[in-house]
């Protein structure tokens, strides 16, 4: 079964310093992986996406993802965060292209620090 | 960007009247989905629709039901609503591709 692991419940990072938030997920083939962000009291907005070929992806905002199969990680990245970055991000998976359901993690509130 | 509505957006509500809430989408999409989410926590999908007249309970049970008469519509609806009902709804819908598309979310309040 699919399952999507954020370690991190909550992490702080100051405005203008990278990030890095981390995710494991557990599927037996190559899955299709996604990063959503959730600004409070609002819906999910998709960030990037991870279907195939280059494991290195470009999302909206500045984020970045890379998907290591070794490592069954989709770490999603920033180099350089703004204080408009602040909320809650969730690493999702789905089987595959036709896969009706996405399993989410459990998410990542990020906080900046002025 | 996607078009996907919900309404209400916000709901309080006292305990054992029927509520539905709305969730409408202009793309043309045949699947869509419900999540159950409460504050800081993870989604529970809940209800889902391969399309019309096609509706799926999700991983997570759940006494609301739903309906899809028409592609672009699939409210939810929960008969006699209960304090352990309060939490935040959300509708998604999905196209071609693997992602999902989200509306803004309904948050429900039963007093």
């Amino acid at each position: 079964a699919q399952s999507v692991t954020q370690p991190d419940i909550h992490i702080t990072v100051s405005e203008g310093a990278s990030l890095e938030l981390r995710c494991n997920y557990s599927y037996g083939a190559t899955p299709y992986l996604f990063w959503y962000v959730q600004s409070p009291g609002q819906g999910l907005q998709l960030l990037l996406k991870y279907f195939s070929g280059d494991t290195l992806v470009q999302g909206i905002k500045g984020f970045e993802a890379e998907f290591k199969r070794s490592q069954s990680s989709f770490n999603l990245r920033k180099p350089s965060v703004h204080w408009s970055d602040a909320a809650e991000y969730f690493c999702a998976v789905g089987a595959d292209s036709s896969a009706s359901k996405i399993i989410f993690g459990s998410g990542t509130r990020l906080s900046i620090r002025p | 960007e996607a078009d996907i509505y919900q309404t209400p957006r916000y709901l309080v509500i006292g305990t054992g009247k029927k509520i539905t809430l709305e969730c409408s989408q202009t793309m043309g999409h045949d699947k869509m989905y419900w999540y159950q989410q409460d504050p800081g926590m993870e989604l529970h999908l809940i209800h889902y629709s391969y399309g019309v007249n096609s509706t799926e309970k999700g991983d997570l049970s759940s006494e609301s039901t739903v309906s899809r008469i028409r592609t672009e519509h699939f409210p939810l609806t929960l008969e006699s609503a209960r304090p352990s009902h309060t939490s935040q709804y959300l509708c998604a819908s999905r196209g071609g591709t693997a992602e999902q598309y989200f509306g803004p979310g309904t948050r429900l309040t039963v007093t």
